[in-house]
């Protein structure tokens, strides 16, 4: 199996410009996360989905942040408007039930 | 409110010596715990568990101890190697699928 795939792996925007980035979960994993890494939070997640379903999206900065799981091998995280403060390293994971999670290689975002 | 934190953000270590990284949770329902290993430029992979009904798991030179009382677990590396120099995560949860992470802790082995 690939791992989960993330793309793209850097992304260099300018402010108020939309961003998104995408997961692709392993396959047969039921469990969809979207976290964001900074040095002041470490991981924080921002919402899981169970069979595509949004399940908890409190972690969900602002109305700017939104996600969508349209099918089990695809998920989206869009920032819209961006601003400099999104700037972090944002990872998907995906599980099956319960247990540990798999990652992957994250995004790096930078907003300017 | 951080719910699982890690007070240090850094620890060098001798290779060869022991290495002790803390973690402390608030919430008493937490029953399953990760901890997590990540290299730069890569995704956090996982490293070891353990749940409630035990008090220390081993896998090779990890050992992951928990105190329930203290909500405390911690991550022991024996012996410490340059190529375990990475960040590690610890995390937990309380229903095995929503788990939240530390800060990290950037452990560096100098050779």
């Amino acid at each position: 199996d690939a791992g989960v795939i993330q793309s793209p792996r850097h992304e260099v925007t300018e402010m108020g410009q939309e961003v998104t980035l995408r997961c692709k979960p392993i396959s047969g994993h039921d469990y969809l996360f979207w976290y964001r890494q900074t040095m002041m939070r470490g991981l924080e997640l921002l919402i899981y989905f169970n069979n595509n379903v949004p399940i908890d999206d409190s972690g969900m900065p602002e109305d700017r942040f939104s996600a969508k799981m349209p099918n089990a091998s695809f998920s989206t995280l869009k920032i819209q408007p961006s601003e400099p403060r999104d700037s972090a390293v944002y990872f998907c994971a995906s599980s099956q039930g319960i247990g540990g999670y798999t990652f992957g290689s994250g995004t790096r975002l930078t907003v300017v | 409110d951080q719910q699982v934190k890690q007070n240090s953000p850094s620890l060098s270590v001798q290779e060869g010596r022991i290495s002790i990284l803390n973690c402390d949770y608030t919430n008493s329902m937490f029953d399953y715990f990760l901890w997590y290993k990540k290299y730069p430029a890569e995704g956090p992979t996982f490293l070891i568990s353990i749940s409630s009904i035990k008090d220390k798991n081993e896998d090779g030179r990890f050992t992951v101890f928990l105190n329930k009382s203290a909500k405390h677990l911690s991550l022991h590396i024996v012996p410490s190697q340059p190529g375990d120099s990475a960040v590690y995560f610890c995390a937990a949860s309380d229903t095995g699928n929503q788990f939240y992470f530390g800060t990290g802790t950037s452990l560096t082995v100098i050779p």
